[in-house]
């Protein structure tokens, strides 16, 4: 595709519920990572994917906080009984990954805003 | 970790003046920093990297700085536009690693 994708755009959920938050990179790009970012902030990073592989999760909040990308492309970041401070931007980035130095350009999603009531 | 801190928050410039926002970076073995641009609503967008091997590089009117020996870098953008205005973010990624960790961004203002 064009770019990275992400979806939904605005998800507004009710204190205790499950979400579900997609993202599909750029073709071709190996890499794979999940940030969060708060309004005013820089983005948070939460975990990284190498084709399927979760290569560092060091970042997720806590174990109501998953990610999967099971055939090495889309990726779906589980948030499980959300609470209110889960509320925030959540953004998917993809780099094509190889050894080639030029390689390691980050490029950002639009991001899913989600809102926890 | 590596911990990233950006100075100043916000910075208010006339149009044509220069700009300059400053990143520390707390790791040495630290080795690539980029610079994104975030506009209003938008997505952060990549607009210049520099890396330890370098001291200086330029792209048209903006710059970017390293002094590793200080463990810090600093971008410039000379002859600002009101639509260089945005959020810019300094990032430091460490030899090895694949993530970036980010500073808390800088709001330029460019008044015309």
């Amino acid at each position: 595709g064009a770019g990275v994708s992400q979806s939904p755009r605005y998800k507004v959920t009710k204190r205790g519920q499950d979400v579900a938050l997609r993202c599909d990179p750029i073709s071709g790009h190996v890499s794979l990572y999940w940030y969060r970012q708060a309004l005013g902030q820089g983005p948070e990073f939460l975990t990284y994917f190498n084709y399927e592989a979760q290569q560092d999760k060091s970042g997720l909040p806590n174990d109501r906080f998953s990610a999967e990308r099971p055939e090495g492309s889309i990726s779906t970041l589980t948030i499980q009984r959300t609470e209110q401070r889960d509320s925030a931007m959540y953004r998917c980035a993809s780099s094509l990954g190889s050894s080639d130095r030029e390689d390691e350009k980050l490029f950002f999603g639009s991001g899913t805003q989600l809102s926890v009531l | 970790g590596e911990n990233v801190e950006q100075h100043p928050s916000t910075l208010s410039v006339q149009e044509g003046d220069s700009a300059v926002i400053k990143c520390t970076y707390s790791d040495s073995a630290s080795n690539y920093f980029p610079w994104y641009k975030q506009e209003l609503g938008k997505r952060p967008q990549l607009i210049i990297d520099i890396r330890s091997n370098v001291g200086e590089k330029k792209d048209q009117r903006i710059a970017v700085t390293l002094n590793k020996t200080a463990k810090h870098f600093s971008l410039h953008i000379t002859e600002t536009q009101p639509e260089d205005s945005a959020v810019y973010f300094c990032a430091a990624r460490r030899s090895g690693y694949s993530t970036l960790t980010f500073g808390k961004g800088t709001m330029l203002l460019v008044s015309p």
